[in-house]
């Protein structure tokens, strides 16, 4: 099966800076590379996502990079704020709907 | 409204009782799953149905039982809990074969004592 590793597990920036968190997955046959958001108490929710055919993919203040070849993707945030603090998880999954998670990156935004 | 929603949202209960957690999801997509996510964090798959059958079932004790009477709805039946069964359930849904975003439900946060 897929096995999709994520560095790091914590990481503290200060607000304004920039945060990014790499992943690295296995199974060739992904395609599809979404990054989820999880607030305190709260559901996962999707922030950004990035096909294989793209290489990257930006959306305001955060953007997505995708090395198929390397088989390794990461999310980059710029200008950090204090409501960024959450856990992110990326994740991979093929044709069959078979999301597979990284282990989690918990940010931290001090003001 | 709610798009995936779980019931209960908290389940405290003893060591040895069967408990089921119920899964529903409006938006009319084929696939669901359940996911486990414990103490340090981690999101793991634990299982996935396409329209009713069962595609993906990764070496969960089958203590666990996951039940689809039909596509939008996935319930979870647990027997004879265990401690180490402690932690935050999703259920979550995508539409099939499509590799879009899963929608997950609010989370079920089990406590066995």
């Amino acid at each position: 099966g897929e096995n999709v590793e994520q560095h790091p597990s914590t990481l503290s920036v200060q607000e304004g800076d920039s945060a990014v968190i790499k992943c690295t997955y296995s199974d060739s046959a992904s395609n599809y590379f979404p990054w989820y958001k999880q607030e305190l108490g709260k559901r996962p929710q999707l922030i950004i996502d990035i096909r294989s055919n793209v290489g990257e993919k930006k959306d305001q203040r955060i953007a997505v990079t995708l090395n198929k070849t390397a088989k390794h993707f990461s999310l980059h945030i710029t200008e950090t704020q204090p409501e960024d603090s959450a856990v992110y998880f990326c994740a991979a999954s093929s044709n069959f709907n078979k999301f597979y998670f990284g282990s989690g990156t918990k940010l931290n935004v001090k003001p | 409204d709610t798009a995936v929603s779980q019931t209960p949202k908290y389940l405290v209960t003893q060591m040895g009782n069967d408990k089921s957690i119920k899964c529903e999801q409006n938006l009319g997509h084929d696939t669901m799953y359940w996911y486990k996510q414990d103490s340090k964090k981690f999101l793991k798959i634990m299982f996935s149905y396409n329209n009713k059958e069962l595609i993906i079932n990764e070496t969960v004790p089958n203590r666990f039982s996951p039940k689809s009477p039909d596509k939008a709805h996935l319930n979870l039946h647990i027997n004879s809990l265990e401690l180490g069964d402690s932690a935050v359930y999703f259920c979550a849904s995508s539409p099939k074969n499509m590799n879009t975003e899963a929608f997950f439900g609010q989370g079920t946060r089990l406590t066995v004592v």
